[in-house]
């Protein structure tokens, strides 16, 4: 969708390495969340954030990490906690809290993978 | 435990068919729902959301779906199939409660075939 920008579009990771999946968005949304995506899986929720400099878990959390510093930004670090990393990852924003369950603007994604 | 399923993993139609595909939740609140559709490589687009009212809602696209409770279902539905058609489609629902974030299902894929 316009107005999300995500970065890259493909990210390759080495054993061991800490990586970071940037998400940019200029919808001026409150809501912003990260989705991982396997084939065959849907969409599991990894963290997302309602307002800035807070966040929460989702359904998958462990050995991911986000910081929202600016309304704008919510990068994603894969850490080496994760060991599965290879996947689709989707940003995706909501106009706030206020309005939870009203519609989602998607990011066109990064696609991770292992070396 | 809240959920969604799409019991049809991948679906073939013929160009110009009509299609249906299903979703079924569960959700222990009054459910929001969307239908949302990804083309290979992308991020998601909103096809249609149901809230409230009408229990037939129109979407983009020539897409439509209705919300039966007594079924815990919210199909999606197009009478005439075109070749762009072709892409992911993913059911979701959630509470419309501050905090809470939208499950989806596990997709389900359409081919076209002419």
């Amino acid at each position: 969708d316009g107005g999300i920008t995500q970065s890259p579009k493909y990210l390759f990771r080495k054993e061991g390495q800490n990586v970071t999946l940037s998400c940019e968005q200029n919808l001026n949304h409150d809501a912003m969340y990260w989705y991982r995506q396997d084939p065959g899986q849907g969409l599991r929720l990894i963290y997302y954030s309602q307002i800035v400099n807070d966040f929460q878990k989702g359904d998958i959390a462990e050995g991911y990490s986000v910081s929202r510093e600016k309304k704008e930004s919510f990068p994603l670090t894969v850490t080496s906690a994760q060991k599965n990393p290879t996947a689709f990852y989707l940003c995706a924003t909501q106009l706030g809290v206020s309005t939870t369950n009203e519609k989602l603007f998607f990011g066109s994604g990064t696609q991770l993978s292992v070396l | 435990a809240q959920s969604v399923t799409q019991p049809d993993i991948h679906i073939t139609v013929s160009e110009g068919a009509s299609l249906e595909l299903r979703c079924n939740y569960s959700y222990g609140a009054t459910p929001y729902l969307f239908w949302y559709v990804q083309s290979p490589g992308q991020g998601l687009q909103l096809l249609l959301k149901y809230f409230s009212g009408d229990t037939l809602v129109q979407g983009i696209k020539g897409f439509e779906a209705e919300f039966k409770r007594s079924q815990s279902s919210f199909n999606l539905r197009k009478p005439s199939v075109h070749w762009s058609d072709a892409a992911e489609y993913f059911c979701a629902v959630g509470g419309g409660q501050a905090g809470t974030a939208l499950i989806f299902g596990k997709g389900t894929t359409l081919s076209v075939s002419s």
